[in-house]
């Protein structure tokens, strides 16, 4: 069975001061592992797919890394804007669906 | 372009009642999913939609649940004797190609049961 593991749960952060957002896996076959972000009372944002170890790609100030256990979501200097949910997401080579994590929270104080 | 739609966006009901929930999925896209968001909890499957293949209906919860998809397009969740349980919000989700897209989603219908 498919796991994700986000942590931290809530993470409180002052405008400009980086941080990383981690997501830990298992998967029976990768096939994607997926960053959305979530504002209240929205649906989810998709923000990134990484499909292999050592793949990076960035969007502004966030950065999403792949490993072959876990990824992580760099936010370089954030703004209060970037305050949201933000969920982390594994399909594996058998399934259609996507397995989430519980969501990091994030808030950004200006 | 416009993105996924579903309706209504809120919905009270009472317990034992049925309701309906609707998805409207982004023009051309092929694979649409429902999921569902408890307090607490993170998103849950549902059930996938594909083209005309038959759906994959492997995380309905109970036989209550069922939905369908008509003309490839517009899909329908139904709740049927719903219970206090189904309080969740329930998201639609669509994308280009069954295996490997990006999946666009809806701003879901935030359903509660009294």
């Amino acid at each position: 069975e498919d796991q994700v593991t986000q942590s931290p749960e809530a993470l409180r952060l002052q405008e400009g001061e980086s941080s990383s957002l981690n997501c830990s896996y298992t998967v029976s076959g990768l096939r994607g592992l997926f960053w959305y972000r979530q504002d209240p009372g929205k649906g989810p944002e998709f923000l990134f797919t990484l499909y292999s170890a050592g793949e990076e790609k960035e969007k502004e100030r966030l950065k999403a890394t792949l490993t072959k256990k876990e990824s992580f979501l760099h936010i370089t200097a954030p703004k209060p804007e970037d305050s949201a949910t933000y969920l982390c997401a594994v399909r594996n080579n058998a399934g259609n669906m996507l397995t989430f994590g519980g969501g990091t929270r994030l808030m950004v104080k200006p | 372009g416009a993105g996924v739609s579903q309706s209504p966006s809120n919905k009270v009901t009472e317990k034992g009642k049925d309701v309906e929930l609707r998805c409207d999925p982004i023009s051309g896209h092929t694979a649409l999913y429902w999921y569902r968001q408890s307090l607490g909890q993170g998103l849950e499957f549902l059930i996938y939609f594909q083209g005309n293949s038959a759906p994959d209906k492997s995380g309905l919860p109970s036989d209550r649940f069922s939905a369908e998809r008509t003309g490839g397009s517009v899909s329908t969740l139904t709740i049927q004797r719903t219970q206090q349980e189904d309080s969740a919000v329930y998201l639609c989700a669509s994308s280009p190609m069954g295996q490997g897209n990006e999946q666009f989603f809806g701003p879901g219908t935030r359903l509660t049961v009294l």
